[in-house]
């Protein structure tokens, strides 16, 4: 049973174009996470949600935005899509982004945006 | 500004020998520092952490050490393994819950 799963896996579409990228947990964790690694391979976080509620919201573009229906689900949705959207998107949990702890991140397996 | 900096993008070392790999930050307020092993077409995995508090610990192969006055923590490995060749990030969270991740260091351990 896979913890973190993402979908699509591969998404290649054409600027101007909106999509969308689910992600789920399984594991019962408060938190989720999206996280962008261009192709300098740099993780970068974009969005961090508790419960359902907006915690961390880097400078990242208007055009992204994220949808968290309940803890398990935390979506990112992406408007006119720009070349440099091209990247791996990594949705990840963690059981309580804010708690004294080690706070280990649990990813998923990517989700790989081409954007011709 | 990069706050967590792996300066080596690549590191190779033989089966049964050392692997060191390096991380340096910049801000204080960091209290735990975590490192993740990344396959390709996967997502990166948890490995080990320390906290700001401590100086080593150590499971299994790997112990991580932290020098808090140089900023600067490390990863050994020891034996290395070829199955250990993957991309390591080292990642330093604050309590705020924010982790924020160096570019990473790709490991080769060769046979």
């Amino acid at each position: 049973d896979t913890a973190v799963s993402q979908t699509p896996k591969y998404l290649v579409t054409q600027m101007g174009n909106d999509k969308s990228i689910k992600c789920e947990q399984n594991l019962g964790h408060d938190t989720m996470y999206w996280y962008k690694q261009d192709s300098k391979k740099f993780l970068k976080i974009m969005f961090s949600y508790n419960n359902k509620e907006l915690i961390i919201n880097e400078t990242v573009p208007n055009r992204f935005s994220p949808k968290s229906p309940d803890k398990a689900h935390l979506n990112l949705h992406i408007n006119s899509l720009e070349l440099g959207d091209s990247a791996v998107y990594f949705c990840a949990s963690s059981q309580d982004g804010r708690a004294v702890g080690t706070g280990e991140l649990f990813f998923g397996e990517g989700s790989r945006l081409t954007v011709l | 500004d990069q706050q967590v900096k792996q300066n080596s993008p690549s590191l190779s070392v033989q089966e049964g020998r050392i692997s060191i790999l390096n991380c340096d930050y910049t801000n204080s307020m960091f209290d735990y520092f975590l490192w993740y092993k990344k396959y390709p077409a996967e997502g990166p995995t948890f490995l080990i952490s320390i906290s700001s508090i401590k100086d080593k610990n150590e499971d299994g192969r790997f112990t991580v050490f932290l020098n808090k006055s140089a900023k600067h923590l490390s990863l050994h490995i020891v034996p290395s393994q070829p199955g250990d060749s993957a991309v390591y990030f080292c990642a330093a969270r604050t309590n705020a819950g924010k982790s924020t991740f160096g570019d990473g260091t790709t490991l080769t351990v060769k046979p």
